[in-house]
């Protein structure tokens, strides 16, 4: 089965820049999206497509995705980017496969 | 502003049946597809089934296959799965989400738990 890895935790200061990274198999062949979640509340769609935000979602969270790896970047970090964050794909194989999530600290 | 309000959680026997229900409002349900999707500690989040606008395409995870159903009532705007069957390993938040391929809404989530 596919699997996506992602590292358990980052760990950031006020106003730097956070990159988490998401690595499967060929995943720059699939679309990614990431979501974040915040403790005791439902995930929120951040990215879509790879590099697509939907309404409402700041411009600070930016997508890509190469070769076997895909990465969200948070630009300016807020202590409300606190939470996790996971990733996810799918394609006509491997049904809908998500991420272990990697747990974002403001310090 | 969209809502997805799950119910129908709580306690389930080892392969006794739960049903949960979606309800949802603020956008057209009957064209939005939809799925239900789990949450553990242990393994994390897992999608589980999906169904189309018109409830004839439906897919399941293999974890599920067999014992549950989704289903949907567009003229009451909810999503519906049917667990039967159940295990410990079914224990889980459940959440309906909206997408296909990604979950652009979701709901608060309704909690099983598979149990004697």
């Amino acid at each position: 089965s596919y699997e996506l890895t992602q590292p358990p935790s980052v760990s950031v200061s006020p106003g730097q820049t956070a990159s988490l990274t998401c690595s499967g198999d060929q995943l720059g062949d699939k679309f990614v999206c990431w979501y974040h979640q915040r403790p005791g509340q439902s995930p929120v769609l951040l990215i879509y497509q790879d590099q697509k935000r939907p309404s409402g979602i700041p411009e600070r969270f930016s997508g890509s995705n190469s070769g076997d790896t895909a990465t969200l970047t948070i630009s300016g970090t807020q202590a409300l980017d606190e939470g996790v964050y996971y990733c996810q794909t799918w394609d006509s194989a491997t049904d809908v496969v998500f991420g272990g999530g990697t747990k974002v600290t403001v310090l | 502003e969209v809502q997805l309000v799950e119910s129908g959680g709580g306690l389930g026997q080892p392969g006794g049946s739960l049903r949960l229900s979606c309800a949802a409002s603020g956008f057209i349900f009957s064209t939005s597809e939809m799925n239900w999707v789990r949450q553990t500690p242990e393994k994390g989040l897992e999608w589980v089934a999906y169904i189309n606008r018109g409830g004839d395409n439906i897919y399941y995870a293999d974890s599920v296959k067999g014992r549950f159903t989704i289903s949907r009532d567009n003229a009451k705007n909810s999503l519906y799965l049917q667990m039967n069957s159940l295990r410990a390993e079914d224990t889980a938040i459940y959440y309906c989400a909206s997408g296909t391929n990604y979950f652009d809404f979701w709901g608060q989530g309704t909690l099983v738990t598979v149990s004697s």
